[in-house]
């Protein structure tokens, strides 16, 4: 079993909807959860970061962590033809504090 | 304010040789952690370095070695290449309060033939 896992996609999603990724862990002990953006051809960018169950708002982004389901999501709202990239859902465990665990990646594609 | 940085940009090695690739982390930051990202694949944890030392390490095998400087600048060291360490390397840097804050370098793209 993969220690973070992700849809690779691709998500195809219209202009101006929500889009929905989500992301599942294996670490019962992991404490902090992160999404990154990846356009192709360049490197990862970090967007949200969670550490506590419930909603984590930023702009049109929202984080939703619920750690005993072991799963974490992304809501991109509005979303914008600029939004179409790799999004990284990455995992940290409390035992090795400074290690970040990266899933596979979910492409996002919006349609005009 | 530079961000992170790496060289060289792209690189090309053949099986059995060895290869530097050098960092420079953002300023104020004094944490270097190096990833290895394979094509369609997310970014794996290699090790990282903090006051000179490698802190932490990920499931790579001792082919890969590291070193930071002084000036928090580091290097990554892999002899003996394989053509599976062909890979997009990533280097982040972070400061020491907060390792979770990372900024990702632009990569080194290695091929080994």
């Amino acid at each position: 079993q993969k220690e973070v896992e992700q849809n690779s996609g691709p998500l195809s999603v219209p202009e101006g909807a929500i889009a929905s990724l989500n992301c599942t862990y294996s670490d019962r002990g992991s404490q902090s959860f992160f999404w990154y953006r990846q356009y192709s051809g360049k490197s990862p960018e970090l967007i949200m970061s969670i550490y506590s169950n419930g909603d984590k708002e930023d702009g049109r982004f929202t984080a939703q962590l619920n750690k005993a389901s072991q799963y974490v999501s992304l809501l991109i709202r509005d979303s914008q033809p600029s939004d179409s990239a790799t999004y990284l859902c990455a995992v940290a465990g409390y035992s090795s504090a400074s290690k970040i665990i990266f899933g596979s990646g979910t492409r996002l594609s919006i349609r005009p | 304010d530079a961000g992170v940085t790496q060289s060289p940009t792209h690189l090309i090695k053949t099986r059995g040789q060895q290869v530097t690739l050098r960092c420079s982390p953002k300023s104020g930051h004094d944490t270097v952690s190096w990833y290895q990202q394979a094509l369609g694949q997310g970014p794996q944890f290699i090790f990282q370095y903090y006051e000179e030392e490698e802190r932490q390490r990920g499931n790579f095998p001792d082919r890969f070695s590291g070193h930071q400087f002084p000036n928090y600048s580091s290097e990554l060291n892999v002899n003996a290449l394989l053509l599976g360490d062909s890979a997009l390397y990533l280097c982040a840097s972070s400061p020491r309060t907060d390792f979770y804050e990372q900024y990702f370098g632009p990569g080194t793209r290695l091929t080994v033939t």
